[in-house]
């Protein structure tokens, strides 16, 4: 159980263009779900918190108009970079939370690595 | 800010040798996760520590929650092979609140 999917698993596309991850919970509802990036050897990073049906909060310093995050449903969340440029490659890992009711912990994605040329 | 200090940054092992990761964090932990992470892979949830001296095991880990609920270790005994990776802890700072993650241990364990 506690089953997290990612789309895609990597993707390579051009600067300038617009990539959308999607992140899923399959045996779970999650009420919140995190984003998260990881550079190479380094620690995961929360970017924002994504609550169902309600805005997405973000971090400190993370740009909202560009890291788009939209959580439609108990068991859906995507984040969408837009006008993606080089320094945005990165490892972008989600997590998902269950409900109330469920345990106060984590479950991740297998993450997405994004290249942008 | 709220920050989870963690250390070493790497440790590299004889097979059979002990390993220990510590975490620590200035302000009172509502409580700590740990999480491992194979190269290449993903972080997966190890366990959960939310009592105060709080100690738990699972086979050759031993996880341990300070009695002030600001520090953490994970002790592995005879380290293994597949022990490598890198294991981070995740601190919340509030109940339901979010995760801030360690810089997490790398371990490398030599046959």
């Amino acid at each position: 159980g506690a089953v997290v999917s990612q789309h895609p698993s990597w993707v390579i596309c051009k600067s300038g263009t617009s990539v959308k991850i999607e992140c899923r919970s399959l045996d779970f509802q999650a009420t919140t779900m995190f984003w998260y990036r990881q550079f190479p050897k380094q620690s995961l990073m929360l970017m924002a918190t994504s609550n169902e049906g309600s805005k997405a909060t973000y971090e400190q310093g993370v740009e909202k108009d560009k890291f788009l995050i939209n959580h439609a449903s108990l068991t859906l969340s995507t984040l969408t970079v837009t006008s993606a440029h080089p320094e945005d490659s990165s490892f972008y890992i989600c997590s998902a939370r269950p409900g109330v009711a469920g345990p106060d912990t984590q479950y991740f994605g297998p993450g997405t690595r994004l290249t942008v040329l | 800010g709220q920050q989870v200090m963690q250390i070493p940054q790497y440790q590299h092992v004889q097979e059979g040798e002990d390993f220990t990761t510590y975490c620590n964090s200035s302000t009172t932990l509502s409580n700590i996760q740990w999480y491992k992470q194979r190269p290449g892979g993903h972080p997966v949830f190890l366990i959960q520590l939310v009592k105060s001296g709080e100690v738990k095991k699972q086979k050759r880990l031993t996880f341990q929650f300070g009695e002030a609920k600001k520090n953490s270790s994970l002790h592995i005994t005879a380290t293994q092979t597949t022990d490598v990776g890198t294991y981070f802890c995740a601190g919340q700072f509030t109940n339901a609140g979010k995760s801030t993650f360690g810089d997490g241990t790398t371990l490398t364990v030599k046959p």
